[in-house]
């Protein structure tokens, strides 16, 4: 069953802009994460939010998390060309198998040059 | 190694024979995870190992799917007389331990003709 519901489905924006995608999930969790995959192959992680953390980081990229709203969203501020790729967002769910990756749908974004 | 590499690439197969997928962990990582995507699907967990052991096998659609890893390390996923339903990527996944980020290799795209 799929945890995560990301929202766009699809996304297209000119090179330079920000790239805003957002995630909801239906249970309570230890963590979050957001992973890219290029040409439907291996995903590559990009973050990780614990549950106890609101927003996190890293190069181009911020993650939101909002638990009380199950909600969280992936930034990516200026985009490239390079960005276009399909986005997902994963969660492992607490109190019971705390390993397992549950992954949404995922969001397909093209950014034009 | 330096990532999960994951043989064959494709494998294209016909209908009722078997096939058998491997996966090479980062060397060191306990957990490594199996997982299938249908075209334009998020993605399926299948099978989860901790060391040797499958704590959980929950996802593994009939018993015609199986799964091993030896040694701690390399994974084999074997699906008997193959069905077209069974046409799908599946990609292998490994993590220095539970609740950490995923490494993924690039997966094997699985036709059934």
């Amino acid at each position: 069953s799929q945890q995560g519901e990301e929202d766009p489905q699809a996304l297209s924006i000119q090179e330079g802009e920000n790239a805003t995608m957002n995630c909801s999930y239906k249970t309570s969790i230890n963590n979050l994460q957001w992973y890219r995959q290029n040409s439907g192959r291996g995903l590559v992680h990009l973050i990780l939010i614990r549950s106890n953390e609101r927003e996190k980081h890293s190069g181009r990229l911020r993650v939101t998390l909002d638990t009380s709203k199950k909600s969280s969203s992936l930034l990516i501020t200026a985009s490239r060309a390079a960005d276009t790729a399909s986005y997902f967002c994963a969660t492992i769910e607490s109190g019971g198998s705390n390993y397992k990756l549950t992954f949404g749908k995922g969001t397909l974004l093209t950014v034009n040059p | 190694g330096a990532g999960v590499s994951q043989s064959p690439s494709n494998k294209v197969t016909e209908k009722g024979k078997d096939v058998e997928l491997r996966c090479d962990p980062i060397s060191g990582h306990t957990a490594l995870y199996w997982y299938r995507q249908s075209l334009g699907q998020g993605l399926e967990f299948l099978i989860y190992f901790q060391g040797n052991s499958a704590p959980d096998k929950s996802g593994l659609p009939s018993d015609r799917f199986s799964a091993e890893r030896t040694g701690g390390s390399v994974s084999t996923l074997t699906i008997q007389r193959t069905q077209q339903e069974d046409s799908a990527v599946y990609l292998c996944a490994s993590s220095l331990a539970e609740d950490y980020g995923y490494t993924f290799g690039s997966g094997t795209r699985l036709t059934v003709v």
